[in-house]
């Protein structure tokens, strides 16, 4: 099966600064490759699908890339409002595992 | 809205059986793939299993293969998990996630608000 690995584990940040999480699958998987945020105490809600296609309604400093192993997902502008747990996710075929997620503070 | 209402979470003694339903509102049922993604308390997401838009196809991570078993009632919108044969390890908020088109290779765009599974003697 492939393995999906994000770092950092965590990560704190001032408010505006720019932040990048890394997701590696251990083999290739085309770009199917999701992100999602996890509020404290909340539910999972979709970021980006398809490695870089913004979910309707969410705020355009989210962004993804990548294709094949490597992806990233940056968050241009750190608000407040984005601390939180983010978690990636393979889909090209099951099992659709999920990264084992970054945790995101802000200073 | 769409609206995904989970329920059937408790209380199950190790060894013990428990079935989750997920209603679906809002949404052509059967049009989308539907699966079930756990999270133990304090740790990360785990994917459990997905059914296709019509029930014809399901897969299952190795950690419940042979013990849970998921359908779906199109005709009442509703999800289920069947999970047999607990373990200690399948304590976990389970969240029904609708998947964004018929076909598994899908993100989850849609999730419920969870049910509570704990088991212990």
């Amino acid at each position: 099966d492939i393995q999906m690995t994000q770092s950092p584990s965590s990560l704190s940040a001032s408010v505006g600064d720019s932040v990048t999480i890394t997701c590696r699958a251990s083999q290739g998987i085309s770009n199917y490759l999701a992100w999602y945020q996890q509020k404290p105490g909340k539910v999972p809600k979709l970021l980006i699908y398809a490695a870089s296609t913004l979910q309707s309604g969410v705020p355009s400093r989210f962004s993804g890339s990548g294709s094949g192993t490597d992806f990233t997902l940056t968050i241009s502008s750190l608000q407040p409002e984005d601390v939180a747990s983010y978690y990636c996710q393979k889909y090209n075929s099951a099992p659709l595992a999920f990264g084992p997620g970054t945790k995101v503070d802000v200073e | 809205e769409v609206q995904l209402v989970e329920s059937g979470g408790g209380l199950v003694q190790p060894g013990g059986s428990l079935r989750l339903s997920c209603a679906a509102s809002g949404i052509s049922f059967s049009s989308y793939a539907m699966s079930w993604v756990r999270q133990a308390p304090g740790k990360g997401l785990e994917w459990v299993s997905t059914i296709s838009g019509y029930g014809a196809k399901t897969y299952y991570a190795d950690s419940v293969k042979g013990r849970f078993t998921i359908s779906r009632d199109n005709s009442k919108n509703t999800l289920y998990l069947q999970m047999n044969s607990l373990r200690a390890e399948d304590a976990a908020v389970y969240y029904c996630a609708k998947g964004r088109y018929i076909d598994y290779r899908d993100a989850f765009d849609i999730w419920g608000q969870g049910t509570m599974v704990t088991v212990s003697s």
